[in-house]
């Protein structure tokens, strides 16, 4: 059992479909995090929140928008997806940046068509 | 700018014997190293992670890694793999407190370990 949890675990969408993954975090944690892991790739850290506020970027396309209300709850907003964009979105917690393991959701199995 | 390498990308053992899966990375300072491991279709569960300290560092389901500064390693090991240890294994770096930055890892690409019965 997991103290980070993801809803939905698989989405299907259309490339002009809007739709939001959710990222809840029972851990008492102050970061959270976006990763995306495509097929023979290695993880890629998207967006970094510590105490609700943005703190890394990492140059993401912005049909892929983030929103942190506050430190237990994260979500990943889509629009206008890509094809390219199918692959496992992780949302990740830790108690703070700088060091802290960090503790990963199940994640979120996206297709887009 | 930090770095992992999993240098094997599939790995097959018999069930009972040993393993060793192989890291190397690269950072600047004294890194912060973790093993992953992710069952297909599920997210990554945290196996082990040295900070500091002892370089021998023992984790969850008798796996345990070591911290060789001098060839800028961190394999994972454990002496008789499971038939459900098969899994993809991941080895991340990360920053300590004073980096800066945020809390970023880097990962590498995976190693996929299958087991023979």
């Amino acid at each position: 059992e997991t103290g980070v949890t993801q809803t939905p675990r698989h989405l299907v969408m259309g490339m002009t479909n809007k739709k939001s993954l959710k990222c809840e975090q029972h851990l008492g944690h102050n970061a959270m995090y976006w990763y995306k892991q495509s097929a023979k790739k290695p993880l890629e850290l998207m967006f970094v929140y510590n105490f609700k506020e943005q703190t890394e970027n990492n140059s993401v396309p912005s049909r892929f928008s983030p929103e942190c209300p506050n430190s237990s709850h994260l979500f990943l907003h889509l629009h206008t997806l890509q094809p390219e964009d199918s692959a496992l979105y992780l949302c990740a917690s830790s108690r703070g940046l700088g060091g802290n393991t960090i503790y990963f959701g199940e994640g979120s199995w996206l297709t887009v068509v | 700018a930090q770095s992992v390498t999993q240098p094997d990308i599939h790995i097959t053992v018999s069930e009972g014997a040993s393993l060793e899966l192989r890291c190397n990375y690269s950072y600047g300072a004294t890194p912060y190293l973790f093993w992953y491991v992710q069952s297909p279709g599920q997210g990554l569960q945290l196996l082990l992670k040295y900070f500091s300290g002892d370089t021998l560092v023992q984790g969850i389901k008798g796996f345990e890694a070591e911290f060789k500064r001098s060839q800028s390693s961190f394999n994972l090991r454990k002496p008789s793999v499971h038939w459900s240890d098969a899994a993809e294994y991941f080895c991340a770096v990360g920053g300590g407190p004073n980096t800066g930055g945020g809390n970023k890892l880097t990962f590498g690409t995976g190693t996929q370990l299958k087991v023979e019965l």
